[in-house]
């Protein structure tokens, strides 16, 4: 079955402990991509992946780091976690940028 | 500044009304215009537009991008109280070189009541 996981699905922490939000998809696409969505604020782009080695920053971008080293992989790290990331976070990915983005079922993060 | 904006952000109708969202957005570098409809779990994916002027349709769903007046609007006909949701759109925009992110608007929130 064509999709996009993402572990864990729920996460409480506390602020400064470091966390990796694993994404994974089994459809061979190229553009991989990290969102957050918050309340009023919509769903904003924090990192995206043209291809394996090629990462740039979205639209929010700071507090995150992200790497591509195989074409499935996606993992979004947060090195210091804040009370403001606090959020519901999706990985999607798609055959390029243009093109229907599948989304994984999302990862909720309280930070304390 | 917003470059993809969408109207209204909310909007409350009855079963069997017909609703007309809007997507505007900025000109630069057009490559396509998405929309995706999200219930109370991950969004999914509703269409894609590319052309100007030609709708696509999927059911009581259809809509249409118009490249001159950098809009796209999606109809929903007939609505359901299925047809509750948040609709967003999205278009990519370059980002230097051949690197493009992929930016939303704020969404539609769509109530609609029996």
């Amino acid at each position: 079955e064509a999709q996009v996981t993402q572990n864990p699905r729920y996460l409480i922490t506390v602020t400064g402990k470091k966390l990796t939000v694993t994404c994974s998809q089994n459809m061979n696409h190229e553009y991989m991509s990290w969102y957050r969505q918050d309340p009023g604020l919509g769903l904003r782009q924090i990192y995206y992946s043209m291809n394996v080695e090629v990462t740039d920053k979205g639209d929010v971008p700071e507090g995150y780091k992200v790497s591509r080293k195989e074409k499935r992989n996606f993992p979004l790290i947060l090195e210091s976690p804040s009370p403001n990331q606090t959020s519901l976070y999706f990985c999607a990915s798609s055959l390029s940028v243009s093109n229907e983005q599948y989304f994984g079922p999302g990862t909720r993060l309280t930070v304390t | 500044e917003d470059k993809v904006v969408q109207s209204p952000l909310s909007l409350v109708v009855h079963e069997g009304d017909t609703v007309t969202l809007n997507c505007s957005y900025e000109v630069t570098n057009f490559r396509s215009l998405l929309w995706y409809k999200q219930e109370k779990k991950a969004p999914t994916f509703l269409f894609m537009l590319t052309s100007s002027g030609i709708e696509k349709k999927s059911g009581r769903l259809s809509s249409i991008l118009d490249k001159k007046e950098l809009f796209s609007i999606l109809n929903i006909t007939a609505t359901q109280t299925g047809d509750s949701a948040i609709y967003l759109c999205a278009r990519p925009m370059n980002s230097g070189g051949s690197n493009y992110k992929l930016t939303f608007g704020k969404g539609t929130l769509l109530t609609v009541n029996p």
